[in-house]
Formats: C-alpha cells, structure tokens, sequence
C-alpha cells in the first residue's frame, strides 16, 4: 500500500548510457514532481506534470526527458549520462495543482551513480 | 533566487532536550511547510504554515512564521533519539508559479 513508489532504488551505469526511473502514486493526485538531491542534500526542482500536462520545467538539460503516460506515473529518462548527474533522485505528488496548501508525498528516491 | 536556508546546518543534542531551527526565505509566500528526512528515505511532511499565520502546533513541534523577516523557526520539543533526521523547509512563491523551494536543511542528531 505504498502511496509513491520508485524503480530501482538504486542505479550504477556507466558514463553516456541511457536509464529510466519509474515512479507511481496510488493516491490519487493530479500532480506529480522529480527532485534531484545532491551529495550536499540540496534538494532542486526538476519536472512536474498536472494531469499529464507539463507545467514546470526548471533549467535541466535535455538529456533528461520526462515522461507522464497517466497521472498516476511519472517516470524520468536520462540520456547519454554524466558523471555530475550522480545524485537521489525523488519523485514526489501533491494533491491537485491550484491548492493553495498543498504538501507533497515523496517516493523512497532511487540512488544514482554514473561511473 | 527564492531558496531558503535552514541554520544551524548541523545540531547535535541530548535526548529530552529542545531543538530550534530556523529557516529563511527571500520572497513574498502562500505557505511554508517543515519536512523532515531520515537517513537513507524519501521526505515527509511535517507542518504547514500559511502566510497569515504567526504559530502552529503539532504534537511535540512548534513553527512560528515571520512574514516581516521572512523567517520561520521549528522547534521539536522533549527531543527523542528517532527525531535524528535532516530538517527542511519549503516554500511556494505567492506569484503563482505552484513550485516549492526547499531550503538546505539541518541535519538533528539526537544521543540517547
């Protein structure tokens, strides 16, 4: 009955594979984020998506695409990785978008490390 | 840029004790929430407090929010060695952009 969930938990690739992080929420939300954290906890906004749509998009590289099939999944697709892009990655959701009061669910994260 | 920052960055007590920690903000907010981290995990929510309020209570935490400062304190009292985590804060801008800035934590370690 985990309410946001992400796959793997922990990823170890090579520089300059391609990899994906899957992320569901049973909970119902419209809206879905990821999160990058980095080795000093800093916590920055990536992607989130409202009911499929995307609405906020901060300043990643487009080696990293997001994709939302429905809007209970978000998952992430990282091309030709670096090694900066090591980091725990989480993906969180939140109940419905133009809520003034909203507070996020976050996912377990999934540890990625680029070799 | 809007992001908070927590102070201390690193507080160590002894359990039964308080814990204070502070955070502070650059622009105008809806809200601002407290999360908190454990080792190896995902955030939690703690607390959230709205721009028109000034205290919030919460079992054994307490945030204050001071708009005129742009600044907000989380105290857990009667501390416990589970309350060993990082603390976050976060806050929505009030121009409507519907993201969350947190802020870069305070790592509470708890001796038992």
């Amino acid at each position: 009955d985990t309410a946001v969930s992400q796959t793997p938990k922990y990823l170890v690739t090579q520089m300059g594979n391609d990899k994906s992080i899957k992320c569901e929420q049973n909970l119902g939300h419209d809206t879905m984020y990821w999160y990058k954290q980095d080795s000093k906890k800093f916590l920055k906004i990536m992607f989130s998506y409202n009911n499929k749509e995307l609405i906020i998009n901060e300043t990643v590289p487009n080696r990293f695409s997001p994709k939302s099939p429905d809007k209970a999944h978000l998952n992430l697709h990282i091309n030709s990785l670096e090694l900066g892009d090591s980091a725990v990655y989480f993906c969180a959701s939140s109940h419905r978008l133009r809520v003034r009061y909203n507070e996020q669910f976050f996912g377990p994260g999934t540890r990625l490390t680029v070799l | 840029s809007q992001q908070g920052e927590e102070d201390p960055q690193a507080l160590s007590i002894q359990e039964g004790e308080n814990a204070t920690m502070n955070c502070s903000y650059k622009t105008s907010i809806n809200n601002l929430q407290w999360y908190r981290q454990n080792s190896g995990r995902g955030l939690v929510h703690l607390i959230l407090i709205r721009s028109n309020e000034r205290e919030k209570h919460s079992g054994r935490l307490r945030v204050t929010l001071d708009t005129s400062k742009k600044s907000s304190s989380l105290l857990i009292t009667a501390s416990r060695a589970a309350d060993t985590a990082s603390y976050f804060c976060a806050t929505d801008a009030s121009t409507g952009t519907y993201k969350y800035i947190f802020g870069t934590g305070t790592r509470l370690k708890v001796l038992a």
